[in-house]
């Protein structure tokens, strides 16, 4: 069962245009999590999200927590080539250590 | 301060042979991850250390796959015997206990080719 459904699968747009992805689920998050990752390296943390309908912006970046804390959105403002690569959302359930659950992510390339 | 340090980066194996991952946290973390993750999908959490305990542990196939972390830093992750289905690229990762929000960060990952 996959717990985080994220859309679309793949997003191929012209550089300077804006998209959002989005990441679904049925369950309640305590916070839940962006991460980009690039061909050959691991991911890498983007922003951590914890409060229902909170809004985090990073440069052209901005991440929303969905008001019940079941789901998120990141959405790029005119989406540049290094914006290319797999983003991943993933989910806690609880505080610390708890481990995270990710979506199968959006696998995004920016054309120049 | 250096990153979550993992070699090999590649190895291709025959099916049936045995391989084995090792994984160097960032100084001081205290809870080391290895994910697997199979081209497409999102990282599925293998097993989980606190220091040398293991936390979680239960999407490891353990007739096959065994990890340890005997002195609470360093961590090898060995599959025995490998299978076809076994292709994948293995994450390691690590946290440290003051993260609130289990904040995690990634080595650059071993990609395993079973043939």
């Amino acid at each position: 069962t996959q717990l985080l459904e994220q859309s679309p699968q793949f997003l191929s747009i012209q550089e300077g245009e804006n998209l959002t992805v989005y990441c679904n689920s049925s369950s309640v998050f305590s916070s839940l999590q962006w991460y980009r990752q690039e061909p050959g390296e691991g991911p890498v943390l983007l922003v951590t999200v914890v409060t229902g309908g909170e809004v985090k912006k990073l440069k052209r970046l901005t991440f929303q927590f969905g008001d019940a804390r079941k789901d998120s959105s990141l959405h790029i403002t005119a989406a540049q080539p290094g914006d290319t690569g797999l983003y991943l959302c993933a989910g806690a359930r609880g505080s610390g250590n708890t481990p995270l659950v990710f979506g199968k992510g959006t696998r995004l390339s920016v054309i120049a | 301060e250096a990153g979550v340090a993992q070699s090999p980066r590649y190895k291709i194996i025959e099916k049936r042979q045995s391989v084995a991952f090792w994984c160097n946290p960032i100084s001081g973390h205290a809870t080391l991850y290895w994910y697997q993750q199979i081209l497409g999908q999102g990282p599925k959490l293998l097993i989980q250390f606190q220091n040398n305990g293991v936390v979680d542990d239960s999407q490891l196939p353990k007739d096959r796959f065994s990890a340890e972390r005997l002195k609470g830093v360093d961590s090898t992750l060995k599959i025995q015997p490998a299978k076809l289905e076994d292709s994948a690229v293995y994450l390691c990762a690590s946290s440290s206990l003051a993260g609130y929000y289990n904040e995690q960060f990634f080595g650059p990952g071993t990609r395993l080719t079973v043939l």
